[in-house]
């Protein structure tokens, strides 16, 4: 059983570029929460998503950040207009539902 | 709300040395607890968790308990490697909050040296 998939691994942005993070869940799983992790700093929850739903998106910045988990393919995490503050690196999880989450190996996204 | 606190890193120590690194918590319910180490380059791994009072989680050669009385869930090893260099995480999740979205530590940077 593959584990948590992310793509690309590096990711560099210009200012105002668009960049689009993936996230393929562990097969069976269909609960995915995306974490941001600040260089230096812990991780903080940005958004919870089952599947074509978004649950909790209370940790996401209300402008530029967007998430999608699609019946099919994987989950997108999507930031419009990147600044250079967007740049950390991005963890995604996934869960069967309960406690327990699975890390993927995370996108580190650089703005340049 | 709920939050974690860790111990400030980098916490260096020779080989062999025992290993303590704090951990404190507030929760307004009943959080599970967790340890997540990260290797230099690499995602997170769950070290070790413990759900209720008083429980150990123990993995690797590490150990957690959970100490409601002090709201503490220090991480502890016997004698450290060099391969236990990474930085560890403390974590926990409200199991009254049907998401489980996790709560953070800042995070310990551990130096092993030879």
């Amino acid at each position: 059983n593959a584990g948590v998939m992310q793509n690309p691994r590096h990711l560099v942005r210009r200012r105002g570029q668009e960049a689009r993070l993936r996230c393929s869940p562990m097969k069976g799983h269909s609960h995915v929460y995306w974490y941001r992790q600040l260089p230096e700093e812990g991780l903080k929850f940005m958004v919870y998503l089952q599947k074509e739903n978004i649950i909790d998106e209370s940790g996401m910045p209300k402008e530029r950040f967007s998430a999608e988990f699609p019946k099919e393919g994987p989950s997108i995490l999507r930031i419009q207009q990147v600044v250079r503050g967007d740049s950390a690196a991005y963890f995604c999880a996934s869960s069967p539902g309960g406690e327990k989450q699975y890390f993927g190996p995370g996108t580190r996204l650089t703005v340049t | 709300g709920d939050s974690v606190t860790q111990m400030e890193g980098p916490v260096t120590l020779s080989e062999e040395a025992f290993l303590t690194i704090n951990c404190t918590y507030t929760a307004t319910g009943y959080p599970s607890l967790f340890w997540y180490v990260q290797y230099p380059g690499e995602g997170l791994q769950l070290l070790l968790k413990a759900t209720k009072a008083d429980d150990k989680g123990s993995n690797k050669g590490f150990e957690a308990t959970y100490r409601k009385e002090t709201t503490s869930f220090h991480l502890e090893k016997g004698s450290v490697q060099v391969s236990d260099s990474a930085v560890y995480f403390c974590a926990l999740t409200e199991s009254m909050d049907s998401n489980y979205q996790l709560i953070w530590g800042a995070g310990t940077k551990l130096i092993i040296k030879p």
